[in-house]
């Protein structure tokens, strides 16, 4: 089966940038999307389409891709970020939607 | 700005057939640009997709639960729903219900679905 392969956690003081990867084989081929969720919470896209920022969203979250990894980054780590964060995309066929084994975002 | 909620027995007993409704208000799904989905995840664990049903009527499920699931849309009721058979303890998790389109993602708050005897 499809996997996107992401770290576990992830750990950074207030103020600094988290970087989350993800890695996929068929991620030059289909668009990747990032969630982030709060414990008891449904998840919230914090990134569309590789790169792209829903409205709303503070534009400290960012999104980029290279080749098979495509990885999220948060610029001035807050608090508030402190959470789960999943990537999505699909197989190569576009025909199948999976999501990242996660990421915990800790804030020292 | 859509509002989803997800409706539907939170104890289903194994070997039975989980049925769960998503409504939806603040706007009409009824649109070429959305489509509608199912994710679950199992008490501390991750995001798992179940399916997902296009404006055109296509289906797409996770080849894992595709023998299992079925999933459909109302547009008169703005509702879609899941259907998922022969449910075990392995089907234990909390069920969302999610429209996306390219630029946007709306989620139902979730809810917990066990499979117990």
């Amino acid at each position: 089966s499809y996997e996107l392969t992401q770290p576990p956690s992830v750990s950074v003081s207030p103020g600094q940038t988290a970087r989350i990867t993800c890695s996929a084989d068929a991620l030059p081929k289909q668009y990747a999307y990032w969630y982030q969720q709060k414990p008891g919470q449904a998840p919230v896209l914090v990134i569309y389409k590789d790169s792209e920022r829903p409205s709303g969203i503070p534009e400290r979250f960012s999104g980029s891709s290279s080749g098979t990894t495509v990885t999220l980054t948060i610029s001035g780590v807050q608090a508030e970020d402190e959470a789960d964060y999943y990537c999505q995309s699909a197989d190569s066929s576009g025909t199948y939607r999976v999501f990242g084994t996660g990421t915990k975002v800790t804030v020292l | 700005q859509l509002q989803l909620q997800e409706s539907g027995p939170g104890l289903v007993k194994p070997s039975e057939t989980l049925s769960l409704t998503c409504t939806v208000s603040g706007g009409s799904i009824s649109s070429s640009s959305y489509y509608w989905g199912w994710i679950r995840q199992p008490p501390g664990k991750g995001l798992e997709w179940i399916g997902s049903i296009y404006y055109s009527g296509s289906t797409y499920y996770n080849p894992s639960l595709k023998s299992r699931v079925t999933i459909s849309v109302d547009t008169s009721k703005n509702q879609f729903s899941l259907k998922l058979s022969s449910v075990t303890a392995a089907d234990t998790a909390v069920y969302y219900c999610a429209i996306d389109s390219s630029s946007s993602s709306y989620w139902g708050q979730g809810t917990l679905v066990t499979v117990s005897s």
